[in-house]
Formats: structure tokens, sequence, C-alpha cells
């Protein structure tokens, strides 16, 4: 069974400091992994998926995430945050074969203070 | 395109009423998924359409099912309503072809309160 592990459920950081979300799985299977943002009120939007080839994928707002295999691990990190970037965020895992079934990790609310 | 839409956004019920869930994929998606969204227990997967077939289920009674029509719009009841289904329910939508994963897109969600 796969399960999905955020180590933190509250970040809060100043305005244009970085930042790194912790997540981590286990799987028995090879799985695809994504990252999700929930602003207040609002559905999950994707945020950045890996699917297969580079470990490292971007996403069109400054975030990125590095798969690791080794550590069985897909941080999130932004170099610089906004206010705007505040919204909880959710790592996400489903198994390669078909299945659209996420398995989500509890969410990290993160706070950007000015 | 628009994105995947869910109505009522919501809606407040008494416990041992019924109640349904409706969603719209987007346009070509085949796959919906509905999720249960609750401060204790976060997202939970509640089970997936394709196809107007269940393809994948997940751990929640009985009293909770869901359909899917023709043209993928897709309902979800829940029956007997108990105070613990107070939650924000999501539907998501896919292409839901094998190979390559298709990401998921959320709608906005219905949030469903108990009294």
């Amino acid at each position: 069974a796969q399960s999905v592990t955020q180590l933190d459920s509250q970040v809060p950081v100043f305005e244009e400091a970085p930042v790194e979300l912790r997540c981590n799985y286990s799987s028995s299977v090879s799985v695809y992994l994504f990252w999700y943002v929930q602003y207040p009120n609002q559905g999950l939007q994707l945020l950045l998926k890996y699917l297969s080839g580079s470990t490292l994928v971007e996403s069109i707002n400054g975030f990125e995430a590095e798969f690791n295999k080794s550590q069985t691990s897909f941080h999130l990190r932004k170099p610089s945050v906004h206010i705007s970037d505040t919204a909880e965020y959710f790592c996400a895992a489903s198994s390669q074969g078909g299945s659209e079934k996420l398995v989500f990790g509890k969410g990290t609310k993160l706070t950007v203070n000015p | 395109k628009a994105g995947v839409t869910q109505t009522p956004r919501y809606l407040i019920k008494t416990r041992g009423q019924q109640v349904t869930l409706s969603c719209s994929p987007i346009s070509g998606h085949r796959s919906v998924s509905w999720y249960q969204q609750t401060p204790g227990q976060g997202l939970q997967f509640l089970f997936e359409y394709f196809s107007e077939t269940q393809r994948n289920k997940g751990n929640f009674p009985g009293r909770f099912s869901g359909r899917q029509f023709s043209n993928s719009r897709s309902e979800m009841n829940v029956s007997t309503l108990e105070l613990g289904d107070s939650a924000l329910y999501l539907c998501a939508s896919s292409l839901g072809a094998t190979g390559p994963n298709q990401p998921q897109h959320f709608g906005d969600g219905t949030r469903l309160s108990i009294l």
C-alpha cells in the first residue's frame, strides 16, 4: 500500500525567504508524484508532477521539486516566496499502471509573512 | 475550456437525510474521481468512475455511492447522513486513458454541513 508523509503541518516564513516543504512516500511499486496547492475556499490546483525522466521538475511560478528515489522523497522548494504563495500544499502519489487513485499527504500550510 | 464544475457549492443537511452532489468534468475527460476532505483525516479517496463504470473504490461505507452518466457527468450520493460526513467533497477529472498518468483537475468542491 502507498502512503505519503508531509513532515511539517505548518511552515511560517518571511517574504522573499527560501522555503522547502518536505514530502516522503512509501510504495512497493513505482509511483507518479504530484504537488497540489489549495487556496482558501477553492479546490486543488496542480503545481507540478513527476512522471519519469529528469528528477527535477519545475512549475511556472518558481516552485521546483526533486524526485529522490533512494530517499523516497519529493520535496518542494522555492528560492524566494511571495505573500501570494500563502496556501496549503499537498503532496500526492499514484501508482504507475493506470490507476487514477491519488494518495495524499496531510498537507502543509505555508504562511508567508511581510 | 471550462474547468470541473461542482454543484452546489454549499449544502446544509440534518442527520438521517440523504444528499446528492453533482460534478461536470472538463470536456473530453472520461474519468471522474471523488475525494472527501476533512481537517482530521485530510483528503481521502472515495471512488473513481470511467466510462460509466466504477473503476476504483476507497474505504468508505456503502452509504456513499456514485454513478457516471454517458456524458461523463457524475453524481455522488450519501444516504443516512451522519455528523461525521461534514466535509468538503472534491471532484476531479482526467482523460483516464491508459499509459502515462494524466494529472487530475479538481473542482472547487461542495461543502456539506450536517446539523
